[in-house]
């Protein structure tokens, strides 16, 4: 167990629908980064919350959201879904600015049929 | 933007010898950091290793170690008697200083064989 919580782990889901992806840090953690992994693919980097404000937005569509809550908690919100949007979205947090690498959550593995 | 390249899609290795995975980086910045993750079939990423860009001397994690070479941009990860568990995707991956996000390559397919 990394100490980052994703769920649910997994999620299938029809186009046109919306869902919301959920990530715990890792207990202290301030930062917490989203990223989407397609099929054996990179990871691609969406969107940083640091103590619930938005820090760095990447390649995220409009379609997608993201909020980080009072109690450090994020929430991913994936809206108007397409095919192309099946992927794995990994939650990772990090302590604080530095050599720090990231502690990544297990998750999300997301089928949009 | 910083980027990292990995120009070996897919390597293999006999068990228990060693296999060196390549990374290049790009970035006009003096103060960053630089990792390899594996990620194994259960998709899990996991931490390997890290080098600080100020640091000369090349981080070593078990049989795990990197060649930094800083005016080459190039941050290679050696695994010495490789093992069956070894097997996994690995990402070598840059971050600036701050809160800067990481930036992953491409990955680099790694199998062991028995």
């Amino acid at each position: 167990d990394s100490g980052v919580t994703q769920t649910p782990k997994h999620l299938i889901t029809a186009t046109g629908q919306r869902v919301t992806l959920r990530c715990s840090p890792r207990s202290g953690d301030l930062s917490v980064y989203w990223y989407q992994q397609s099929l054996d693919q990179g990871l691609q980097f969406l969107i940083h919350y640091y103590n619930g404000e938005e820090r760095a937005k990447g390649n995220i569509l409009e379609r997608f959201s993201a909020q980080q809550f009072p109690d450090l908690h994020s929430e991913l919100n994936l809206s108007s879904l397409e095919l192309g949007d099946s992927a794995l979205y990994f939650c990772a947090s990090s302590a604080s600015p530095g050599p720090y690498g990231y502690t990544f959550g297990s998750g999300t593995r997301l089928t949009v049929v | 933007a910083q980027t990292v390249t990995q120009s070996q899609p897919e390597m293999s290795v006999q068990e228990a010898e060693t296999v060196t995975l390549s990374c290049t980086y790009d970035t006009s910045e003096s103060n960053y950091y630089l990792f390899w993750y594996k990620q194994p079939p259960s998709r899990q990423m996991i931490l390997v290793i890290r080098q600080e860009a100020y640091k000369q001397q090349n981080a070593t994690e078990n049989r795990f170690s990197v060649n930094f070479q800083k005016a080459a941009k190039s941050f290679s990860l050696k695994i010495s008697d490789s093992q069956l568990g070894d097997t996994a995707m690995y990402f070598c991956a840059f971050k600036h200083g701050g809160y800067q996000k990481v930036t992953f390559g491409t990955g680099t397919k790694l199998q062991v064989i028995p």
